[in-house]
């Protein structure tokens, strides 16, 4: 069982948003995170907890362990609007239902 | 630049089996720490897994959807299909094929179709 909070939120440019991801047993470090724009596919940002996938923008961190994870946009830009999604890979592959960054 | 690309009908009538296939291009569907996977979205429901293949045709499937779903791979034509049984509305969503990244501590879907929409309906 995942549950991410919140499920949506209002936010300006410049400020820095924090996006949970909790589980119900431990997953270690399988957990990943997801950004899809409307129209999309999803685009991998974080892996394994913490670790940034290739070109994706500094801003954009992960961090926990067992069942609390987090995932923080230091200075949110235009271009981050969009649904942001966690995934965990230790119990079959299941995701989060998604979490909606809209413009202040 | 690897790219995944599905194709197949857009619209399902209740009952049919819906068949997609994934074409990869710009790398090999036989490379060793790659499975490939079946993934799809519904407003209601949000994204589901629904089965994994590896190129030695090990397979492993969505405990909800198992008894309906068949996933294959053509690694001759650097493909992989799916097939599922018995469609009903509920199984109206976007259905992408997706690459699964599996290392030490790493099990990532990192790479995606841009998804087909499949509508059942009469």
């Amino acid at each position: 069982q995942m549950t991410q909070s919140p499920s949506s939120l209002s936010a300006s440019v410049g400020d820095r948003v924090t996006i949970t991801c909790r589980t119900s047993q431990t997953i270690f470090n399988y957990l990943n995170w997801y950004q899809q724009k409307p129209g999309e596919a999803p685009k991998l940002l974080i892996y394994a907890a913490s670790t940034q996938q290739s070109g994706v923008p500094s801003r954009f961190s992960g961090s926990g362990s067992g069942t609390r994870f987090t995932l923080t946009i230091s200075s949110l830009q235009p271009e981050d609007f969009a649904t942001y999604y966690c995934q965990q890979s230790y119990n079959s592959w299941t995701f989060g239902q998604g979490t909606k960054v809209e413009i202040k | 630049q690897l790219q995944l690309q599905e194709s197949g009908p857009g619209l399902v009538k209740p009952s049919e089996t819906l068949s997609l296939t994934c074409s990869v291009s710009g790398g090999s569907i036989s490379t060793d720490i790659y499975y490939w996977a079946w993934i799809r979205q519904s407003p209601g429901t949000g994204l589901d897994w629904i089965a994994s293949i590896y190129y030695s045709g090990y397979t492993y499937y969505s405990p909800s959807l198992k008894s309906r779903v068949t996933i294959s791979i053509d690694t001759a034509r650097n493909q992989f299909s799916l097939k599922m049984k018995s469609m009903t509305a509920a199984d109206t969503a976007v259905y992408f094929c997706v690459r699964r990244l599996v290392r030490t501590e790493i099990d990532v879907f990192d790479m995606w179709g841009q998804g087909t929409k499949v509508t059942v309906s009469s």
